[in-house]
């Protein structure tokens, strides 16, 4: 069974611009989580969709958007890129009322 | 508010002995799930155990056992006879239930580094 995968592998963007990562799940799973994990922060909770629907937010400001499509699959999209984007994002997903989230490579942007 | 705090920043230990990860929790729920995952060199983070907050059984598997005591608010993670490819960053996670029942988002401790040296 394939795992979560995300793509790309690496972004390197500019201050100002915008990135767009995608994530999709596990055959089945019907939720996808976002995480972002930049040096000296840690792991923060970013989005939760599921069915479609975005379920609960991270404290993080609009710039940080996404979307979850009818497959299941994500978008993560972050606009006005700030130097301090600059992190690992990992998306995660889980079988619908399951409590374990599996995750993927992560997308490794870099904003200069 | 929910925190999960891991006190030790980084351990380092010598191939074949135990070692023991600290995780202690905060939650105003009744009814919430605990877990560890493993984060090596790579970046993937894996899925190693989930606990729910009225199971406090503790388990084993392989060279793997979890502590869960409720008393305490803690879930501690031992590796008996450690091994190089143990060394990886281990993260302690905490997530309530929503009102479906369902997995709502992890709060992550600041992860502990174990660096098992042959």
């Amino acid at each position: 069974e394939a795992g979560v995968t995300q793509s790309p592998t690496h972004l390197i963007k500019t201050r100002g611009q915008q990135a767009t990562l995608r994530c999709s799940p596990i055959s089945g799973h019907t939720s996808v989580y976002w995480y972002q994990q930049a040096l000296g922060l840690g792991l923060q909770f970013l989005l939760w969709y599921d069915e479609g629907e975005e379920r609960n937010r991270g404290n993080f400001p609009p710039r940080f958007s996404g979307r979850q499509f009818p497959n299941y699959s994500s978008e993560l999209n972050v606009n006005a890129l700030e130097l301090e984007d600059s992190a690992l994002y990992l998306c995660a997903s889980s079988a619908q009322l399951s409590y374990e989230q599996y995750f993927g490579p992560g997308t490794r942007l870099t904003v200069t | 508010a929910q925190k999960v705090t891991q006190a030790q920043t980084e351990i380092s230990v010598v191939e074949k002995e135990d070692v023991t990860l600290d995780c202690v929790y905060e939650t105003r729920d009744t009814t919430y799930y605990l877990f560890w995952y493993k984060q090596p060199p790579s970046g993937e983070l894996v899925f190693l155990i989930r606990r729910n907050s009225f199971d406090e059984q503790n388990e084993i598997s392989g060279r793997y056992s979890w502590n869960f005591q409720k008393s305490t608010s803690s879930f501690n993670f031992t590796i008996t006879a450690s091994q190089v490819v143990d060394s990886a960053v281990y993260f302690c996670a905490l997530s309530e239930a929503d009102y479906g029942g369902a997995t709502n988002k992890l709060i992550f401790g600041t992860g502990t580094l174990l660096a098992v040296q042959p």
